[in-house]
């Protein structure tokens, strides 16, 4: 069966220094992985994603990720975080049947200034 | 900017009563999604549609209906609402090999 792990609830750092999100999946063949992030009382905003191609992955904000297949994980990734990015973040994955996204239970971001 | 679009974005409603959430996207999608969430929680699945007149559950069971007679339009429904029912609901749409397009949502409170 196919999943997704975010297993950190939380994640604090400070304006400036670098952050990751961590998230591991498990899904039979080639993965479609995506990140989205989601501020108080909004839909979800949609970062950036993997469907195939180079392992490191640009998307919107300053943010990146990794695709690792080895590892089976796609971690979310800032060169240097500003205060505005603390918000609620979510691994997703297309289920085996391409039909619909499935969600980790979410990492929320904190940084502080 | 997603150009899906959910109304009412807040509805306080009392017990019993019935209600509809709307859904309406203007891309054209042919997925489309309703995901209810509590507050800062994990999303889970209550129904999906491939197309006009495609419906299925989700994972997460529900006692809420919907409906999908044009593609644009993938309205939820609740016949008799309860408190359990208190929750956000978030609407989306996609195509195949793509990213889903999220609504703002709902949040729904049932006194």
């Amino acid at each position: 069966a196919q999943s997704v792990a975010q297993p950190e609830d939380q994640v604090n750092v400070a304006e400036g220094n670098p952050l990751t999100v961590k998230c591991t999946y498990s899904v039979s063949g080639n993965p479609y992985l995506f990140w989205y992030v989601q501020y108080p009382n909004r839909g979800l905003q949609f970062l950036l994603k993997y469907i195939t191609g180079d392992n490191l992955v640009k998307g919107s904000y300053g943010f990146e990720a990794e695709f690792n297949k080895s590892q089976t994980s796609f971690h979310l990734k800032k060169p240097s975080a500003l205060v505005s990015d603390s918000a609620l973040y979510f691994c997703a994955i297309l289920n085996q049947a391409g039909t619909a996204l499935i969600f980790g239970k979410g990492t929320t971001l904190s940084v502080s200034s | 900017e997603a150009d899906i679009y959910q109304t009412p974005r807040y509805l306080v409603i009392g017990t019993g009563k019935k209600i509809t959430l709307e859904c309406s996207q203007t891309m054209g999608h042919d997925k489309m999604y309703w995901y209810q969430q509590d507050p800062g929680m994990e999303l889970h699945l209550i129904h999906y549609s491939y197309g006009v007149n495609s419906t299925e559950k989700g994972d997460l069971s529900s006692e809420s209906t919907v409906s999908r007679i044009r593609t644009e339009h993938f309205p939820l429904t609740l016949e008799s609402a309860r408190p359990s029912h208190t929750s956000q609901y978030l609407c989306a749409s996609r195509i195949s090999g793509t990213e889903a397009f999220f609504g703002q949502g709902t949040r729904l409170t049932v006194v």
